[in-house]
């Protein structure tokens, strides 16, 4: 099994519309991470967390939220989508010790 | 904060020639390296790491990478490629004792022909 998983994998969707993008892990971690890849720009950080009270703003929060339900559990939400929020969005988790990350899967998301 | 520079988009390749991508970083402080692998319609997976010691570190599928902290680069070379290698290659580094984020180079795709 997956230790990394994300919920869905792929989603079309309309502007204005509210979305929650779903991240569980099984690797023990307490950091988790929600990352954006869009061509040419590599992957940016929206939102960490290195606990389940400890939540960050990454370079790109706006127009993001996030929700540490549990340890394993880290979500992300689109209030109100809009189409540059259209790119493939990656989960992701880490030790203490070092920072090396684990990805999920990836969702591709579409925002018409 | 740290940023990380990939110097080459794109690098074609011919099957069993020798490869170097190419990753320079700007800190003001020690970092730990990574680069990481996606292969179409794939998350990312970790191809190597650099936290301390050696500066010549070994990852998988006979890729490897030395780290230069007088040129703060971190090249990614392996000496014959096969084609099941094409696919897009991240360098990343993360500060020492700064542990909040991860900054990734915007990509290298590598294509591999026969």
């Amino acid at each position: 099994d997956a230790d990394v998983t994300q919920t869905p994998r792929n989603r079309i969707t309309k502007t204005g519309k509210r979305i929650m993008l779903e991240c569980s892990q099984t690797k023990g971690h307490d950091r988790m991470y929600w990352y954006r890849q869009d061509p040419g720009l590599g992957l940016r950080l929206i939102y960490y967390s290195f606990d389940v009270k400890d939540i960050n703003k990454g370079e790109i929060s706006d127009g993001y939220s996030v929700s540490r339900q549990a340890q394993a559990k880290f979500s992300l939400s689109l209030e109100s989508a809009i189409p540059n929020q259209t790119a493939l969005y990656f989960c992701a988790t880490s030790p203490r010790e070092n920072n090396e990350q684990f990805f999920g899967p990836g969702t591709r998301l579409t925002v018409l | 904060a740290q940023s990380v520079t990939q110097l080459d988009s794109q690098v074609p390749v011919f099957e069993e020639a020798p490869v170097e991508l190419r990753c320079n970083y700007s800190s003001s402080v020690s970092v730990y390296l990574f680069w990481y692998v996606q292969y179409p319609n794939q998350g990312l997976q970790l191809l190597l790491k650099y936290l301390s010691g050696s500066t010549l570190v070994k990852g998988i599928n006979g890729f490897e990478a030395e780290f230069n902290k007088s040129q703060t680069s971190f090249h990614l070379r392996k000496p014959s490629v096969h084609i099941s290698d094409t696919a897009e290659y991240f360098c990343a580094v993360s500060e020492k004792g700064n542990n909040n984020d991860m900054r990734f180079g915007a990509g290298t795709r590598l294509t591999v022909k026969p």
